[in-house]
């Protein structure tokens, strides 16, 4: 069974841009997080998708938004990039809610220049 | 709000002898917690996880980890390092009802010949 794909796997984009990131969870898995890694803060929750329906959201400005789709697919948007953005984009996947573990795909490397 | 804390940001070890990385996490009721291992340029991989079903976890690669409620630990452990693990290890916790992962800053686990 394929594993969690992202895409792109880089991304450099300038100041000011937006940028959206993609997931693909693995297939029969419902349920989508997105974490940020830098080195600084280190591994932060952004927000986890279940059913199309946002279920949790972390402590990140609006700049910050997701969806998913109906095939559990999701996307991560981020406008008005700013140098701090840059950042590792983790997405994760698992198979239901509540007790499953989640599976990591490589991540998005994103610099923002 | 929970947390949890790895005691050394890094560990070195010989090969074959035991591998000790420390997590303790704050929580008032007993929640999910997980390691993970992260190779360069990766994502994150899933070692282990406890979910109240045993105290005493055992994962892949010959990790293992034991939940101890009374000091808030869940450490992890390996009886003979290998120069393959090598990489960086993340505790995390999730709340339950929740999804969202909270992590350590992480262990860099540096393996000498």
């Amino acid at each position: 069974k394929a594993g969690v794909t992202q895409t792109p796997r880089y991304l450099i984009k300038t100041r000011g841009q937006q940028v959206t990131l993609s997931c693909s969870p693995i297939s029969g898995h419902r349920s989508v997080s997105w974490y940020q890694q830098t080195p600084g803060q280190g591994l932060q929750f952004l927000f986890e998708y279940f059913s199309e329906t946002q279920r949790n959201k972390g402590n990140f400005p609006g700049r910050f938004s997701g969806r998913q789709f109906s095939n559990s697919r999701s996307e991560m948007n981020v406008s008005t990039l700013e140098l701090g953005d840059s950042a590792l984009y983790l997405c994760a996947s698992s198979l239901a809610w509540e007790g499953y573990e989640q599976y990591f795909g490589p991540g998005t490397r994103l610099t923002v220049t | 709000a929970q947390s949890v804390t790895q005691l050394g940001s890094h560990v070195s070890v010989s090969e074959g002898a035991l591998v000790l990385l420390r997590c303790n996490y704050s929580s008032s009721v007993p929640p999910y917690l997980f390691w993970y291992v992260q190779y360069p340029n990766q994502g994150l991989q899933l070692l282990l996880k406890y979910t109240s079903a045993a105290t005493l976890v055992k994962g892949i690669n010959g990790f293992e980890a034991e939940f101890k409620k009374s000091e808030t630990s869940f450490h992890l452990t390996k009886p003979s390092a290998h120069m393959s693990d090598a990489a960086e290890y993340f505790c995390a916790v999730s709340p339950t009802g929740r999804r969202a992962l909270t992590f350590g800053s992480g262990t860099r686990l540096q393996v000498q010949p």
